[in-house]
Order: C-alpha cells, then structure tokens, then sequence
C-alpha cells in the first residue's frame, strides 16, 4: 500500500523567513500529487497540484512545490511566509492505477508563523 | 460554485446511538468521496461513490457503517450503533472525474463527532 510522509510535524518560523516543508511518498508508479491547507477553523483548501508535465508547480498565496521522481518527493516551499500562512498543510498522493483516485495523505505539518 | 458543505457541523452522541450526516457535493460533480480525520492525523478514505454507485470501501468501514448517495446528488453517512472510536471529524470532497489527469478532489467543513 502506498504511504505519505511529512517529515516535521511542527514548525515554528518567523515572518518573511522561507519555508520548505518535506514530502514523501512511497509509490513507485505514476502519481498524482497534491498540497492541502487547512487554516485555523476552517475545512482543508487545495493549494497546488501536479499530473504531469513541469516539476515546478506554482500554487496560491505565493507557493511552489517541486517533483522529484527520483527521490519519490513532492516539497512545498514559499520564499518568504506571512503570519497569515499559520496553518496545518497536508500533502496528498493518488496514482495512476487508482481507478477511485483516493487520496493517501500525509499525518500532516502544522506551520506557525510569529509576527 | 458553492463548495461542499456538510451537516451537521458538529454532533454529540451517545455510546449506541446512530448518527447520520449529509452531505452536498458540488453542482455537477460526479464523484463523492467520504473521509475520517482523527486528531493530529491526516484524512484517511472510507468510501466513494461515481454518480450513485458506490464503487469502493475501505477496510476502515466497519459493518456498523453504511453510505449511500440515492440520486447521485447529495449523500449520507451512517453509523449504527456508535464506539467512543467512532469520535472523529468526517470529511466530503467532490470532485469531476473526466479523467485521471484532472481529477481534483474539494472538500467539505466536516462534520465533527463526539461519541460519549
């Protein structure tokens, strides 16, 4: 079975510092890949995604994340973070093979951003 | 397009006792997925259904749970005979599946449950 992990659990950044939260998932085949925030209160909003073609994928509010096929990654990084990126970011993986398209997600980074 | 939404937002019950939540997709959407989310944990599948038909379960979809999506508009989740495990935030995402390279899953507020 495929899994995702996300490596810090919690990150504690202050404002305009650059952000770089990891990814990894353990599907060999082709995937789907996608980044999921959930700020405080509200339900989970799509923040990028990629299917194919260019690695680098730009998302809302500044986002990017990268694909690497070779290391079976996908992180999310933003140059400079604002206190309002305060929320929990999920990374999200479906494959090709998957006919339902299910999500598997990561356990999940919770971001906090000091003023 | 109105998002998803779930109701209720939040309910408290007692060990035994059933519960239904609803949920509406997004107008048009032919997928409608369930999801669990426990606390510190990221949402784990439970069911999805492509217009009426509901084409898969997890393993984590005990028999007390059952879903269904009559029309293929709007859905329901049920549990019977509710576990204190049971206590958790359940999710809806919708999404149009035209094909694999565009499928996109939008989710719902949830529908947080207490079990007591």
């Amino acid at each position: 079975a495929q899994s995702v992990s996300q490596h810090n659990h919690h990150v504690i950044l202050s404002e305009a510092a650059s952000l770089e939260l990891g990814c990894n998932y353990s599907y060999g085949g082709t995937v789907n890949l996608f980044w999921y925030v959930q700020y405080p209160g509200q339900h989970l909003q799509l923040l990028l995604k990629y299917f194919s073609g260019d690695p680098l994928v730009k998302g809302i509010k500044g986002f990017e994340a990268e694909f690497i096929k070779s290391k079976f990654s996908f992180n999310l990084r933003k140059p400079s973070v604002q206190w309002s990126d305060t929320a929990e970011y999920f990374c999200a993986v479906t494959h090709s093979n998957n006919a339902g398209n299910m999500l598997t997600f990561g356990g999940g980074t919770r971001l906090m951003v000091k003023p | 397009d109105t998002g998803v939404s779930q109701n209720p937002r939040h309910k408290i019950t007692k060990r035994g006792q059933n519960v239904t939540f609803r949920c509406d997709p997004i107008s048009e959407h032919n997928r409608l997925y369930w999801y669990r989310q426990t606390l510190g944990q990221g949402p784990e599948f439970l069911t999805y259904f492509q217009n009426e038909a509901q084409l898969e379960k997890s393993r984590l979809l005990s028999d007390r749970f059952s879903a269904e999506r009559p029309k293929g508009s709007f859905s329901t989740l049920e549990i019977q005979r509710t576990e204190q495990g049971d206590s958790a935030m359940y999710l809806c995402a919708s999404s149009l599946r035209r094909d694999a390279s565009t499928d996109t899953q939008y989710f719902g507020p949830g529908t947080r449950l207490t079990v007591l």
